[in-house]
């Protein structure tokens, strides 16, 4: 089945740097790559995602990466703000499965002021 | 609230009890799926449904698990037998047709 790899497990950043958090996976009939954010106490959110026909994904502060040859996408946020910290999960899924994610371990962010 | 609900939001139980969980999807969402998340853990798939029909069962949903979502709309989760193992949270999700998927709040199952 679907492997997920999510680095690092731990970041922590100054207010206004950029943070970059990178996945990679092992299918490569994976077609759908959503990125979600838990806030602690709370219920995954869906942030931005990309589906495989794409290779880049912008929503203002938040981007998003694929590499189909490589099977690597990454999250990218700049302009952090303390609000930002959480963890975040990467994920992949296939048609075949429904589109049942496959999710990474996840990468705790800290953003200090 | 129009987002996905699930009842209850915590539930502790003596090991070997059974426990039902419920979760009601977005309105009209036809895909709704069930995870389950452990401490410093992604969530992981159990099971998923397309209207009614239960079409994927992952290798972690043991015998002693049982879904069902018999109108097409809300679903149950149970667990017989509860084993410490199962304590986690467990989490829903629905989505329309194909991709993006909504997640509940989540059950936080413990088991003493």
């Amino acid at each position: 089945g679907e492997n997920v790899e999510q680095h690092p497990s731990t970041l922590s950043v100054q207010e206004g740097d950029s943070a970059v958090i990178k996945c990679t996976y092992s299918d490569s009939a994976s077609n759908y790559f959503p990125w979600y954010k838990q806030e602690l106490g709370k219920r995954p959110q869906l942030i931005i995602d990309i589906r495989s026909n794409v290779g880049e994904k912008k929503d203002q502060r938040i981007a998003v990466t694929l590499n189909k040859t490589a099977k690597h996408f990454s999250l990218h946020i700049t302009e952090t703000q303390p609000e930002d910290s959480a963890v975040y999960f990467c994920a992949a899924s296939t048609v075949n499965s429904g589109y049942a994610l496959n999710f990474g371990k996840g990468t705790s962010l800290l953003v200090t002021p | 609230d129009t987002g996905v609900s699930q009842d209850p939001r915590h539930k502790i139980t003596k090991r070997g009890q059974n426990v039902t969980f419920r979760c009601d999807p977005i309105s009209e969402h036809n895909r709704l799926y069930w995870y389950r998340q452990t401490l410093g853990q992604g969530p992981e798939f159990l099971t998923y449904f397309q209207n009614e029909a239960q079409l994927e069962k992952s290798r972690l949903l043991s015998d002693r698990f049982s879904a069902e979502r018999p109108k097409g709309s809300f679903s149950t989760l149970e667990i017989q037998r509860t084993e410490q193992g199962d304590s986690a949270m467990y989490l829903c999700a629905s989505s329309l047709a194909t991709y993006e998927q909504y997640f509940g709040p989540g059950t936080r199952l413990t088991v003493t």
